[in-house]
């Protein structure tokens, strides 16, 4: 079965400092990564998404996360955070050909202190 | 915006009784997902269905069940609820031709005194 292991469970961040949160998967095959955030009293919404082609994907809120295939890493990274960006992250990752099941990290909550 | 609905949205219940969480989602997605999150564990998947007639149990045990008679509708039940039923359940679907991405629903907070 595949895991997701994402190693920070709480970042405490002021406005303007410069975010990365540790995501890696166990699965030997291909697959598709997914980071989703949660707001505070809010649904699950996707943030960004990687099937294929460049490893350095953008998402929406000035986002992005880069797959390194030779980690087992999807790191979800931001340059310059807000308060607004205080909410839960989640990694998720579904084997692309097979897998019809999604597997999640345990998330990281994110503080963002104006 | 993704059209996905779960009802209720909370539900305090005492030990034995019987309880149906609702799904529904307007966007004729075939695959449809339940999910038990409790806080600081990760999403774990309790229910799935490819299509109408077809559920299968994921990989967390769970003394649930499910139907899924129409496409749009994706009902849990629980037959007798317990306190270690305690959660909260979040509802997700998927439309294979929408690159794997799947939409969640706003999550049902239940409480089994």
């Amino acid at each position: 079965a595949q895991s997701v292991s994402q190693h920070n469970h709480h970042v405490i961040l002021s406005e303007a400092a410069s975010l990365e949160l540790g995501c890696n998967y166990s699965y030997g095959g291909t697959v598709n990564l997914f980071w989703y955030v949660q707001y505070p009293g809010q649904h699950l919404q996707l943030l960004l998404k990687y099937f294929s082609g460049d490893p350095l994907v953008k998402g929406i809120k000035g986002f992005e996360a880069e797959f390194i295939k030779s980690k087992f890493s999807f790191n979800l990274r931001k340059p310059s955070v807000q308060w607004s960006d205080t909410a839960e992250y989640f990694c998720a990752v579904n084997a692309r050909y097979t897998g019809n099941q999604f597997y999640f990290g345990t998330g990281t909550s994110l503080t963002v202190i104006p | 915006e993704a059209d996905i609905y779960q009802t209720p949205r909370y539900l305090v219940i005492g030990t034995g009784k019987k309880i149906t969480l609702e799904c529904s989602q307007t966007m004729g997605h075939d695959k449809m997902y339940w999910y038990q999150q409790d806080p600081g564990m990760e999403l774990h998947l309790i229910h799935y269905s490819y299509g109408v007639n077809s559920t299968e149990k994921g990989d967390l045990s769970s003394e649930s069940t499910v139907s899924r008679i129409r496409t749009e509708h994706f009902p849990l039940t629980l037959e007798s609820a317990r306190p270690s039923h305690t959660s909260q359940y979040l509802c997700a679907s998927r439309n294979t031709r929408d690159q794997e991405t799947q939409y969640f629903g706003p999550g049902t907070r239940l409480l089994v005194l």
